[in-house]
């Protein structure tokens, strides 16, 4: 199957806690993006990469990393800078780098939970 | 600065009835505009989306949507609404000038809902 993955699919953080969500893809895709979704706030980005070794800072970064080591990896790391990090994150990917007519392909998300 | 609002926080439709659910956008230049679909706790699955051409596009699951130039608008319709068709609904645009901003400016969503 083509498509891209997350896990896990829930997650539980206690504060103070480092976490790291996986995202997979195996569409030969260039570009990648984590987004974070909270009720009524629609989709914020938070990074995005459109090729290896390279990322890009999104509108809501702060607290948040990422690597990209593997076209098909694209790693999110919720810090414990992050001061609200509960919400549902999705990971999308797209073809090609800089074509923003390319439709985002996105993964079935993963919910994060500070306890 | 790009923007997308959807002015409707949500839509209630009978089934069999017609469906339309709002959007307008402001970019500068040529706007690429998209919808997606979204069911509870799943990640966003593409409906469809306007890059030039023909203003009616048509995408998957029955749903079409106009481009209209002039209202600066993207309204995603269905002729015919079905039950599974309750979901939240987001419209995205971006802009054909971007530069080196290649983000998706997204609207808030509107949830549908489809009444028996």
């Amino acid at each position: 199957d083509g498509g891209i993955t997350q896990s896990p699919k829930y997650l539980f953080r206690k504060e103070g806690q480092n976490v790291t969500l996986s995202c997979e893809q195996n569409l030969n895709h260039d570009a990648m993006y984590w987004y974070r979704q909270d009720p009524g706030q629609g989709l914020r980005l938070i990074y995005y990469s459109q090729i290896v070794n390279d990322f890009q800072k999104g509108d809501i970064a702060e607290g948040y990393s990422v690597s990209r080591e593997k076209k098909e990896s694209f790693p999110l790391t919720v810090t414990s800078a992050q001061k609200n990090p509960t919400a549902f994150y999705l990971c999308a990917s797209s073809p090609r780098i800089g074509h923003f007519a390319d439709t985002q392909y996105f993964g079935p998300g993963t919910r994060l939970t500070v306890l | 600065a790009q923007s997308v609002a959807q002015p409707e926080d949500q839509v209630n439709v009978a089934e069999g009835n017609p469906l339309t659910v709002k959007c307008t956008y402001s970019v500068s230049g040529n706007p690429y505009l998209f919808w997606y679909v979204q069911y509870p706790n799943r990640g966003l699955q593409f409906l469809l989306k306007y890059i030039t051409g023909d203003n009616l596009v048509k995408g998957s699951y029955g749903f079409e949507a106009e481009f209209n130039k002039s209202q600066t608008s993207f309204h995603l319709k269905k002729p015919s609404a079905l039950v599974s068709d309750s979901a939240l609904y987001f419209c995205a645009v971006s802009a054909a000038n971007a530069g080196n901003n290649r983000k998706l400016i997204w609207g808030l969503g509107t949830s549908l809902a489809v009444n028996p």
